[in-house]
């Protein structure tokens, strides 16, 4: 079955740090990749996606490239704020298959 | 963007006591609603879908008894934890899926979630 492994947390960095979150799936077929952000007390949004291998999906400053070859679609900011303190989210959905796999979750934390 | 509120955010409750949770699109039709479960430092791991207007479909080793879906409207689906224990304590996220016609782009927005203390 479908299954996504993610980097564990809880991750702390200064502000304008560089962030990476791994992330590698298992899947069969062609599936498309996700990163959620869940901030305090909201529900998850989507920060950003890629349908294929080797897009990029790009967001707020996040970037993830899809790499079929390593099977894993890493997120990365070149300068993390405050306010990106949250939870993130990888997710794969394979195929046809409208259903979403997650991954466990990474706390991350950005000290001023 | 489309909105997903969730209510209530936290409860707490008996052993033996049924408790629901109201999942509503704000601003958007949704035909699909999905319920997901989260353990502590666990991933989200659906407990089943629902279509407006028809039976939900549960995911292996989910007791449909257990947990009662309904989706009778295009903006709201409920989850009842029927006869909750200690072991039904966890955090129940809603999703709902926006349809926006054929050749829909398939987005699902979540609620914030349910976090269940069941004493």
């Amino acid at each position: 079955g479908n299954s996504v492994t993610q980097m564990e947390g809880p991750v702390t960095l200064s502000e304008e740090a560089f962030l990476t979150i791994n992330c590698t799936y298992t899947a069969t077929g062609y599936p498309s990749l996700f990163w959620y952000v869940q901030y305090p007390g909201e529900g998850l949004q989507l920060l950003l996606k890629a349908t294929k291998a080797d897009d990029k999906g790009s967001n707020k400053g996040f970037e993830a490239t899809y790499r079929k070859e390593t099977t894993s679609f890493h997120l990365e900011k070149g300068s993390v704020q405050v306010s990106d303190s949250a939870v993130y989210f990888c997710a794969l959905r394979g195929g046809s298959n409208y259903k979403l796999t997650f991954g466990k979750g990474t706390l991350l934390t950005v000290n001023p | 963007g489309a909105v997903v509120s969730q209510h209530p955010s936290w409860v707490i409750c008996k052993s033996g006591t049924s408790v629901k949770i109201e999942c509503r699109s704000l601003d958007f039709q949704a035909t699909t609603m999905f319920w997901y479960r989260q353990f502590p430092k666990q991933s989200l791991m659906l407990m089943a879908t629902s279509n407006e207007g028809s039976k939900a479909t549960y995911e292996q080793g989910v007791e449909k008894d257990k947990f009662l879906i309904n989706h009778a409207s295009l903006t709201l689906s409920t989850l009842t934890v029927t006869s909750a224990h200690p072991e039904d304590s966890s955090f129940y996220i809603c999703s709902a899926r926006e349809w926006t016609g054929p050749g829909a782009k398939n987005i699902q927005y979540f609620g914030a979630g349910t976090r269940l203390s069941v004493l």
